[in-house]
């Protein structure tokens, strides 16, 4: 059974500064791996997805890598600021299926 | 112009009672999903489907129903509510079988039972 684990669960940085946000999961037979941003109230937003041939992909201050036999994804959010203030969840798609498993998340503050 | 949405936004109501959600996506996806997020924020999958057909259930309790009419909706009904059903739930939609296809996320329907 695919476990996904996100720590730490909740992080607070000044602006400015670089964003590490960390995600593991136990069963590396993956197709995909996509982070999401959710806000207070608000459904998810897609982020990023990673394919499970990449180890990298990257969308403005994003970058997202992936480790499939470590079991490790990590996303780079640099320079942050205020408005990246969220909850992040990254969520790994089963090698057969359409199921997603979701980590926990980490709640980000970016103070001004 | 919103690609998934469902309503009500806010649902309160009385153990025992049933209702129903609705949702409806305008991205021409064939997969829609519902998924339930508890008070620690864990999202958990419910029910699958693709072109109107049940692809994954996820061991939800049979008061849970849901229904498609067509691939462009996927509605979820509930009978006899409890406590612990209290949660948010999210309804998602995807292209089956298209791996590079990310999930687009409603902005979800907070569930109170009292």
């Amino acid at each position: 059974k695919q476990e996904v684990t996100q720590i730490p669960a909740a992080l607070s940085v000044p602006e400015g500064e670089n964003l590490v946000l960390n995600c593991s999961f136990t069963d590396s037979a993956i197709y995909n791996l996509q982070w999401f941003r959710q806000d207070p109230g608000k459904g998810l937003t897609s982020l990023l997805l990673i394919q499970s041939s990449q180890r990298e992909q990257t969308s403005g201050r994003l970058n997202a890598s992936l480790d499939k036999s470590s079991g490790r994804s990590t996303l780079y959010i640099a320079a942050s600021q205020p408005g990246d203030s969220a909850t992040y969840l990254c969520a790994v798609r089963k090698a057969a299926g359409n199921k997603l498993t979701f980590g926990g998340g980490t709640r980000v503050l970016v103070k001004p | 112009d919103t690609a998934v949405s469902q309503t009500p936004k806010y649902l309160v109501t009385q153990m025992g009672n049933d209702k129903s959600i609705k949702c409806e996506q305008n991205l021409g996806h064939d997969t829609m999903y519902w998924y339930k997020q508890d008070s620690k924020k864990f999202l958990k999958i419910m029910f699958s489907y693709n072109n109107k057909e049940l692809i994954i259930n996820e061991t939800v309790p049979n008061r849970f129903s849901p229904k498609s009419p067509d691939k462009a909706h996927l509605n979820l009904h509930i009978n006899s509510l409890e406590l612990g059903d209290s949660a948010v739930y999210f309804c998602a939609s995807s292209l089956y079988g298209t791996d590079n296809s990310p999930l687009h996320f409603g902005n979800g329907t907070r569930l109170t039972v009292t």
